[in-house]
């Protein structure tokens, strides 16, 4: 299995550009997760969806939107990228019940905007 | 609200030093704890968990104890080794267990 896969694995935006940030997972989870990790910062939590068709804001969605047209993939979107979207961005997945529930964390997007 | 307090690093250890690192948490009701590991250049990957109060969760020699009355969940080693060097980052799945909360990481270099 190839778990949780992002990509792409670094990518360069200048001002105001747009692009989606890919992340799909093989093992049927229901849950999936976009987090930002910023220097020296713990995970802050983007977007959240429990299941195709439904998705939520996390802590920080601002200038992002996301969708969840099947249960494998999850795209990040950014429009109008700024400055302060410079971070590196994790995708994660769990099934969300049983006594293994735990999250699966892709190997992450570094994304600077210049 | 929730939130994870974790202490501050960068923590540098001997080969076979005892490791704590402490973490403290706000929530309501009654979250679920985890400690996650990060080495460079990679995704986080779960060390270990608790999912009620006094419950201890271990792996690979690290303990963590839900501690109710003090809302902290501290990892200790007794014997950390150089391939433990890593990001260590303690975290929290709120009530609804849709969401979780991360502490800032420490850093831990062991040195031989």
């Amino acid at each position: 299995n190839a778990g949780v896969t992002q990509t792409p694995k670094f990518r360069i935006l200048k001002i105001g550009q747009s692009m989606t940030l890919q992340c799909a997972q093989d093992m049927n989870h229901n849950y999936m997760y976009w987090y930002r990790q910023d220097p020296g910062m713990g995970l802050k939590l983007i977007y959240y969806s429990v299941g195709a068709g439904i998705t939520d804001k996390g802590e920080v969605p601002n200038g992002y939107n996301v969708s969840r047209s099947t249960t494998e993939d999850f795209p990040l979107r950014l429009e109008l990228a700024a400055p302060s979207q410079t971070s590196v961005y994790f995708c994660a997945s769990r099934q969300g019940q049983g006594v293994t529930d735990t999250q699966y964390f892709g190997p992450g997007t570094r994304l600077t905007v210049l | 609200g929730n939130s994870v307090t974790q202490m501050e690093g960068p923590v540098t250890l001997s080969e076979e030093a005892f490791l704590t690192i402490n973490c403290t948490y706000t929530a309501t009701g009654y979250p679920s704890l985890f400690w996650y590991v990060q080495y460079p250049g990679e995704g986080l990957q779960l060390l270990l968990k608790a999912t009620k109060a006094d419950d201890k969760g271990s792996n690979k020699g690290f303990e963590a104890t839900y501690r109710k009355e003090t809302t902290s969940f501290h990892l200790e080693k007794g014997s950390v080794q150089v391939s433990d060097s890593a990001v260590y980052f303690c975290a929290l799945r709120d009530n609804t267990g849709n969401q979780f909360y991360f502490g800032t990481g420490t850093s831990l270099t062991v040195i031989p």
